[in-house]
């Protein structure tokens, strides 16, 4: 069973503040997927992963397979930047498809 | 092109009662996943649907609930007899052909069941 930790669990920070948020997985993927969620809100996909890095605005996300290892970049932070972001893996085969999650971490960005 | 449309964004059961959540995927898209966040928790998978199967069950509770794909119309997940427990926050995914892990996931902007 693969077990997904995410750190921080809450992070408050300043306008502008450069952003990280890490998430660690157990056994082998797929992919890994980095989700946005605000509150009483929808689920956003930001990212898919298998390897190296990706980047769409001010959002960057980079994954290191052998070492089970991914981060989530925010630079230029806004308050409008403010969600849970959730970090969640795949694996092909063996029978189950979705998707394994972390428990989030919380953001708040202060004007 | 609409994205993956959940129906209602907000039910309210009495307890005893049957809720039916609604999922239309998004057009093309074969795979249907339904999630459930239960308050504070993270999300956990409940099942994994295509076109009239049932291909992943392994998150389903074993007891009074139900999930269908029929071959026309929206994805169905059915809570029979609800109780307090099941007030939760569901979701639903597509995916295009091949499976999300291949293809990635389109989430739907789920249903807030509450259960009085």
């Amino acid at each position: 069973k693969n077990e997904v930790e995410q750190s921080p669990q809450n992070l408050t920070a300043q306008e502008g503040e450069f952003i990280t948020i890490n998430c660690s997985y157990s056994v082998g993927i797929s992919a890994l997927h980095w989700l946005q969620q605000h509150p009483g809100g929808g689920i956003v996909s930001l990212f898919m992963l298998s390897s190296g890095k990706k980047k769409h605005g001010r959002l960057i996300a980079t994954i290191n397979i052998q070492e089970k290892h991914s981060s989530l970049h925010i630079t230029a932070s806004h308050p409008r930047d403010s969600a849970v972001y959730i970090c969640a893996v795949s694996y092909s085969g063996g029978g189950a498809d979705g998707l394994t999650f972390g428990k989030g971490t919380h953001l708040i960005i202060q004007p | 092109n609409a994205g993956v449309m959940q129906n209602p964004r907000h039910l309210v059961r009495r307890r005893g009662q049957e809720a039916r959540l609604r999922c239309s995927p998004m057009k093309g898209h074969s795979h249907v996943y339904w999630y459930r966040q239960l308050p504070e928790e993270g999300l956990k998978f409940m099942v994994y649907l295509q076109k009239e199967n049932i291909i992943d069950e392994s998150g389903m509770p074993k007891e009074r609930f139900s999930a269908e794909f029929p071959k026309e119309g929206p994805s169905i997940l059915r809570i029979q007899q609800v109780v307090r427990g099941d007030s939760a926050a569901y979701f639903c995914a597509s995916s295009p052909l091949g499976s999300g892990t291949n293809y990635g996931y389109t989430f739907g902007s789920g249903t807030r069941l509450t259960v009085v």
